[in-house]
């Protein structure tokens, strides 16, 4: 069964930089995702998709500061000089078979 | 620049009917190649997808939510709805509607425009 797994929450001081970590479930390794943000009282924003290769591809306006790279069935999401609107929660998001549309639990940022 | 706007009640009492549009603007709901979806997210919780349509009428619901769930297109007034039958306290959430753009290259179906969301209540 697809499944992406995310940790509840990380926190990173306000200019720092912080990797935030989406692991694919067994057999689904080489799946692409994507990245949304859902800033406090917002709905959610596509960052980018992210392929098994590093390969990225950033929603329109998003920042230089917001990277992807991938490991094996894992796929980061980098923030770089963050900043105190980066305060928001993450989710990951792939496709597949079975339920199809998938989202990790998703990821609570704080900016400290 | 495609812009999705939910509407409906935000009061539903239990056991009823949930009904939701969403009206794309910006550009053709009968354009897109891909699908047209709504998610929700329950009070302080993740999100989880419910539907998704094509332009077409073509249909994959959610397997945990599939026998009390359809999704229908108008194509004439650009707009997407979503019916929810014999909803409970569980049903309350944040509803949004969300256009799926698609990467054959990766082969992924992503959301890569969203709505606002709309509160949906479950209460007598």
């Amino acid at each position: 069964q697809l499944v992406l797994t995310q940790s509840p929450s990380a926190s990173a001081s306000l200019g720092a930089s912080v990797k935030l970590t989406c692991t694919l479930s067994s057999g689904h390794s080489n799946y692409a995702i994507a990245w949304h943000q859902q800033q406090p009282e917002k709905g959610p924003r596509f960052l980018m998709k992210l392929n098994s290769d590093g390969s990225h591809s950033k929603g329109d306006g998003i920042p230089d500061r917001f990277s992807g790279s991938s490991s094996g069935a894992e796929r980061y999401l980098t923030i770089s000089s963050l900043q105190s609107e980066d305060e928001a929660d993450y989710y990951c998001q792939t496709w597949g078979t079975g339920i199809l549309w998938v989202f990790g639990g998703g990821t609570k940022l704080t900016v400290l | 620049q495609l812009q999705l706007q939910e509407s409906g009640p935000g009061l539903v009492k239990p056991s009823e009917t949930l009904s939701l549009t969403c009206t794309v603007s910006g550009g053709s709901i009968s354009s897109s190649s891909y699908y047209w979806a709504w998610i929700r997210q329950p009070p302080g919780k993740g999100l989880e997808w419910i539907g998704s349509i094509h332009y077409s009428g073509s249909t994959y619901y959610n397997p945990s939510l599939k026998s009390r769930v359809t999704i229908s297109v108008d194509t004439s007034k650009n707009q997407f709805s979503l019916k929810l039958t014999s909803v409970t306290a569980a049903d309350t959430a944040v509803y949004y509607c969300a256009h799926s753009g698609y990467s054959s290259s990766w082969y992924l179906f992503y959301f890569d425009y969203w709505g606002q969301g709309t509160l949906v209540t479950v209460s007598s």
